[in-house]
């Protein structure tokens, strides 16, 4: 049973227009979200995180937005780069803050059109 | 700051073979996790290591292993290597101090033949 899901394989969106990627999660102990940037043959590089004491987490560019009521959370980039294009994951943890194992999304390939 | 670097970077091993993968974390970080990426599953946990002890383990059949040492590096071994174990591993490391956050390494490609 997938708990964290990602529905959108691919998203593709013109350069300086606003991305949208969105997540959901089944698992109502999840407390800790992240966002993940990975390009091909690299590791992920940690973009965002929110805690679910928050609704709102902004650095620069990009912003995640949760709603715990309805277990989904997504991450907006402002506007979208060239550079942006890479596959996007969505990470959640249930360790109430300490390091565990995260559970993530199959990932959103998200292409920058020029 | 060094990020997490993890050796070889590509192996290429036969089925029935065992190996060992390696992963230093970044200064100060005494937490390392072990995730398994292929096309078919994505990114799944293999287990944690912190103080070197294992904390939490994934769903994974016991063939796969790990440790930690004393300075916080970290191996990761597969025995009998089965042709699905193909993926890109990755390390990650985190800080003690209270956040999930976790910073991976470029990983280790393993092809079995």
């Amino acid at each position: 049973d997938q708990q964290v899901k990602q529905n959108s394989p691919s998203l593709s969106v013109q350069e300086g227009r606003i991305s949208i990627l969105n997540c959901d999660y089944t698992n109502s102990m999840f407390d800790y979200f992240l966002w993940y940037k990975k390009y091909p043959a690299e590791g992920p590089t940690f973009l965002i995180s929110i805690s679910s004491i928050k609704d709102k987490n902004e650095d620069g560019r990009f912003t995640v937005f949760l709603n715990k009521s309805a277990k989904h959370l997504s991450l907006h980039i402002v506007p979208s780069q060239p550079g942006d294009s890479a596959v996007y994951f969505c990470a959640a943890s249930d360790s109430g803050g300490g390091a565990d194992g995260l559970t993530f999304g199959k990932g959103t390939h998200l292409i920058i059109q020029p | 700051k060094a990020g997490v670097t993890q050796t070889p970077r590509y192996l290429i091993k036969t089925r029935g073979q065992q190996v060992t993968l390696s992963c230093s974390p970044i200064s100060g970080h005494r937490s390392v996790s072990w995730y398994q990426q292929t096309p078919g599953q994505g990114l799944q946990f293999l287990f944690e290591y912190f103080s070197e002890t294992q904390r939490n383990k994934g769903n994974f059949p016991g063939r796969f292993s790990g440790r930690q040492f004393s300075n916080s590096r970290s191996e990761m071994n597969v025995s009998t290597l089965e042709l699905g174990d193909s993926a890109l591993y990755l390390c990650a490391s985190s800080s003690p101090r209270g956040t999930d956050t976790q910073y991976f390494g470029p990983g280790t490609r393993l092809t079995v033949l």
